[in-house]
């Protein structure tokens, strides 16, 4: 079954700050399909990179994504308050064809 | 700007069905392959169907394959989700999103979600 681990669980990081969030699978896999969403407590998540590296429509350039196989990582640079939400990866391919990280939560302290 | 509206949760007892209903607005919604995503309460978002842009191809995932069904009706721009022989496990809000159709598997509208509640 194919796995995608994201880590750590949870990150507390001060306005200002850079993140760092990790998404390893369990096979190597494309990188055009490697997506990541933000997802803010009470609400629908958002789409924010995909294809490993592309930001989505209206993200700000302080989220960028990086990776190939089977380590992929989304940083966020000059942390803002309204960051705080709980992150995940996904892949399109492979069984059962969409898998999701069971994510990271990010709190700006 | 697209949008998507579920409709059709609510609470009912193990064993029985329910359908939802996803309205779509905005976009050419018969060029779209459309997904239902769902969470349970406190845990990760779990994909669980995907339809292709004319309803001719069906996918689902293992933990409902078998008591779900997908489907839409491009004339009326509607996704639906019959969900039967419903399990205390199938607790969650369901989101429907559409595909962005690049072979990507992005998803880049999500609606606001349906809780569905299941439970004696």
């Amino acid at each position: 079954e194919f796995v995608l681990t994201q880590s750590p669980g949870t990150l507390s990081l001060s306005p200002g700050e850079r993140a760092t969030l990790s998404c390893r699978a369990s096979q190597s896999v494309s990188s055009s399909s490697l997506v990541w969403y933000q997802q803010i407590p009470g609400q629908a998540p958002r789409l924010l990179i995909y294809g490993a590296s592309s930001r989505a429509t209206g993200i700000p350039d302080r989220f960028s994504g990086s990776g190939s196989g089977t380590d992929f990582t989304l940083t966020i640079s000059r942390l803002e308050p309204e960051d705080s939400a709980v992150y995940y990866c996904q892949n399109f391919g492979g069984s059962p064809g969409f898998t999701f990280g069971q994510g990271t939560k990010l709190e700006i302290k | 700007q697209g949008q998507l509206v579920e409709s059709g949760g609510g609470v009912v007892r193990p064993g029985t069905s329910l359908r939802l209903s996803c309205a779509a607005s905005g976009f050419s919604f018969s060029s779209f392959a459309m997904h239902w995503v769902r969470q349970a309460p406190g845990k990760g978002l779990e994909w669980v169907a995907r339809i292709s842009y004319d309803g001719s191809g069906k996918y689902y995932a293992d933990s409902v394959k078998g008591r779900v069904t997908i489907s839409r009706d491009n004339s009326k721009n509607t996704l639906f989700l019959q969900m039967n022989s419903l399990r205390v496990e199938d607790t969650a809000v369901y989101y429907c999103t559409r595909d962005y159709n690049d072979g990507s598997g992005r998803f880049d509208y999500w609606g606001q979600g349906t809780l569905v509640t299941v439970s004696s």
